[in-house]
């Protein structure tokens, strides 16, 4: 199947600092990249659509200012939080499809705000 | 708008025993797809099973089987001959027809195997 790589695993940063959060589509040119948002526990809850070339389309409630995406290549979205808080710290996932019905994920990202 | 609904928190079974996971969905639609993803300690989300809303057959996929019954919008997960390596989250989620849709996840079921 298709392998969607997520990266950082894993991030540790200081209240007020912002992170950048990669996910990229490894063997196949992904139209379309969703970022998702878990809390221990509890379910995926869908943060902002993806589409290259374009604005995201953001959930409602999600802070678009807070949470950048940019999806600048086929291959390539980024989500970066911006002067992260403490509250930020979450498990942060993204996902790709390509005119399929099936999503990849990507191993998601553990974000730390101390 | 979409919503999905796993009414079970936590279920558990015996190794080698058969476990049926409950997820019931609604919409106006009368196409969609309906999966459901497994998530280990790792978190990483692997896709067990996908059904077509416009196929009547029930999808398999080796021990993993679904009772899809599209008027009551239901769409169950049985899991035959529970293996210690079952044991995680199972969610159920809902697409709209299209290659960009988003999926709608519902909660989740704890999945717990005992030996």
């Amino acid at each position: 199947g298709a392998v969607v790589s997520q990266h950082p695993s894993w991030v540790i940063c200081k209240s007020g600092t912002s992170v950048k959060i990669e996910c990229r589509s490894l063997d196949f040119q992904a139209t379309t990249m969703f970022w998702y948002r878990q809390f221990p526990k509890q379910s995926l809850m869908l943060m902002a659509t993806s589409n290259e070339g374009s604005k995201a389309t953001y959930e409602q409630g999600v802070e678009k200012d807070k949470f950048l995406i940019n999806h600048a290549s086929l291959t390539l979205s980024t989500l970066t939080v911006t002067s992260a808080h403490p509250e930020d710290s979450s498990f942060y996932i993204c996902s790709a499809r390509i005119y399929s019905p099936e999503a990849f994920f990507g191993q998601g990202t553990r974000l730390t705000v101390v | 708008a979409q919503t999905v609904t796993q009414s079970q928190p936590e279920m558990s079974v015996q190794e080698a025993e058969t476990v049926t996971l409950s997820c019931t969905y609604d919409t106006s639609e009368s196409d969609y797809y309906l999966f459901w993803y497994k998530q280990p300690p790792s978190r990483q989300m692997i896709l067990v099973i996908r059904q077509e809303a416009y196929k009547q057959q029930n999808a398999t996929e080796n021990r993993f089987s679904v009772n899809f019954q599209k008027a009551a919008k239901s769409f169950s997960l049985k899991i035959s001959d529970s293996q210690l390596g079952d044991a995680a989250m199972y969610f159920c989620a809902y697409s709209s027809q299209g290659g960009s849709e988003k999926l709608v996840f519902g909660k989740g079921t704890k999945l717990t195997v005992n030996p």
